[in-house]
């Protein structure tokens, strides 16, 4: 399947600003999603689309794209946004998916 | 909203078929709305894509994967199964199945994301 490239893990403070990019040379012709799965938990989507926000999801995430490179942001991060956060996207033709390797965000 | 169930055992011999089957509640399995998808995750490893089907019966499967598995839809039940042959160890994961919302792409081409999971179900692959 379509292999995509996240960094292992990214580390803030509360109420700072977490980013966590995903790479992949399909993405100017697909768009991108987020999950975020917490310990024992199936992934939950965050981000649709690159940038939608499905309802119930807070609004301090947001998702963007430039090029090969999309960015989920998380704002003013909280304690209980500590988790695992997957990208997933296609190959160009779109019949394959396929998820980054995971970022571990860690909130100090 | 959707609610999925995976269901199936959960140890599995070397060499031997791998089966489960995840059961849909709060909509149809016919509904063209959407695709269903398995995806799996080896403990303490990310997610990997294992392969959809649409209800019409169409099917698209991993490449890595594609000479072992079978993926299949009872409307009758509002299931969807899943089938790995010749199992080994290195199949010992979670798996999960989901929903599948299509998309038209950028590039006009049609691909999905899975919005609705079920809760996973570990299966051990061990004699």
């Amino acid at each position: 399947s379509y292999e995509l490239t996240q960094p292992p893990s990214v580390s803030v403070s509360p109420g700072q600003t977490a980013r966590i990019t995903c790479s992949g040379d399909a993405l100017p012709k697909q768009y991108a999603y987020w999950y975020q799965q917490k310990p024992g938990q199936a992934p939950v989507l965050v981000i649709y689309k690159d940038s939608e926000r499905p309802s119930g999801i807070p609004e301090r995430f947001s998702g963007s794209s430039s090029g090969t490179t999309v960015t989920l942001t998380i704002s003013g991060v909280q304690a209980e946004d500590e988790a695992d956060y997957y990208c997933q996207s296609a190959d160009s033709s779109g019949t394959y998916p396929g998820f980054g390797g995971g970022t571990k965000l860690t909130v100090l | 909203q959707l609610q999925l169930q995976e269901s199936g055992p959960g140890l599995v011999k070397p060499s031997e078929t791998l089966s489960l089957t995840c059961t849909v509640s709060g909509g149809s399995i016919s509904s063209s709305s959407y695709y269903w998808g398995w995806i799996r995750q080896p403990p303490g490893k990310g997610l990997e894509w294992i392969g959809s089907i649409y209800y019409s019966g169409s099917t698209y499967y991993n490449p890595s994967l594609k000479s072992r598995v079978t993926i299949s839809v009872d409307t009758s039940k509002n299931q969807f199964s899943l089938k790995l042959s010749s199992v080994t160890a290195a199949d010992t994961a979670v798996y999960y199945c989901a929903s599948a919302r299509p998309v038209i792409a950028v590039a006009g081409t049609s691909t999905y994301y899975f919005d609705y999971w079920g809760q996973g179900t570990l299966v051990t692959v061990s004699s």
